[in-house]
């Protein structure tokens, strides 16, 4: 089974902090995805990346950098923490060009900045 | 940008009864997948639609994508507790990415 991992279920971080998320998939999957869910919101796309040091912004990039250093490890960065970046963080991989075989997702890492 | 859009946000149903969730897009999509995300727990995909008015069934579960490519709509036959959870939809924006809908939380009442 296509396992993606992420190093943290829970979080709770000061603002201010520079913090960092690990997602890590062991299936070989080029493209990996950072999402935000919040209620009533749905998943909203931080960030993604299709290869090994390639990015793009998604949707809500504001406040976040990713790295990308090898295909399996894909980083998460909040550089300077705020209370408005306390939300729930799902890591995806997914297979090359259109994923058909959908994404998968990390267990979560619900991150809460005080 | 492109907005996919789910209706109802929440449904309370009791067991045996039938539910459905309807996902809008403002443009037209190339596919589209379905993920279900129990509670507590990550979304996990269900399956993708490609084809103008295509329609799939998974047991209970059917799934039809609309003769335009800009809505889709997942219908439960007789839900069951085991179905509780979120719905999302999600529509491929460009090459990579797909764009989530808002979801529609189910709660089947025993």
């Amino acid at each position: 089974d296509v396992k993606v991992t992420q190093s943290s279920r829970y979080l709770v971080k000061r603002t201010g902090e520079k913090v960092f998320l690990e997602c890590v998939q062991d299936m070989d999957h080029e493209n990996m995805f950072w999402y935000r869910q919040d209620p009533g919101l749905g998943l909203r796309l931080i960030y993604f990346s299709y290869d090994v040091k390639m990015k793009e912004k998604g949707d809500i990039p504001e406040g976040y950098s990713v790295s990308r250093e090898k295909k399996e490890r894909f980083s998460l960065i909040l550089e300077s923490a705020s209370t408005n970046q306390t939300s729930m963080y799902l890591c995806a991989s997914s297979q090359s060009g259109q994923g058909r075989n959908g994404y998968t997702f990390g267990s979560g890492t619900r991150l809460t900045v005080v | 940008g492109q907005q996919v859009m789910q209706i109802p946000q929440y449904q309370h149903v009791q067991e045996g009864e039938d539910f459905t969730t309807y996902c809008n897009s403002s443009t037209t999509l190339s596919n589209i997948q379905w993920y279900k995300q129990r509670p507590g727990g990550h979304p996990v995909f269900l399956i993708q639609l490609v084809k103008s008015g295509e329609v799939k069934k998974q047991k209970r579960l059917t799934f039809q994508f609309g003769e335009a490519k800009k809505n889709s709509s997942l219908h439960i036959t007789a839900t069951q507790t085991t179905d509780v959870g979120t719905y999302f939809c999600a529509g491929l924006s460009g090459t990579y990415k797909y764009i989530f809908g808002t979801g529609t939380r189910l709660k089947v009442l025993a």
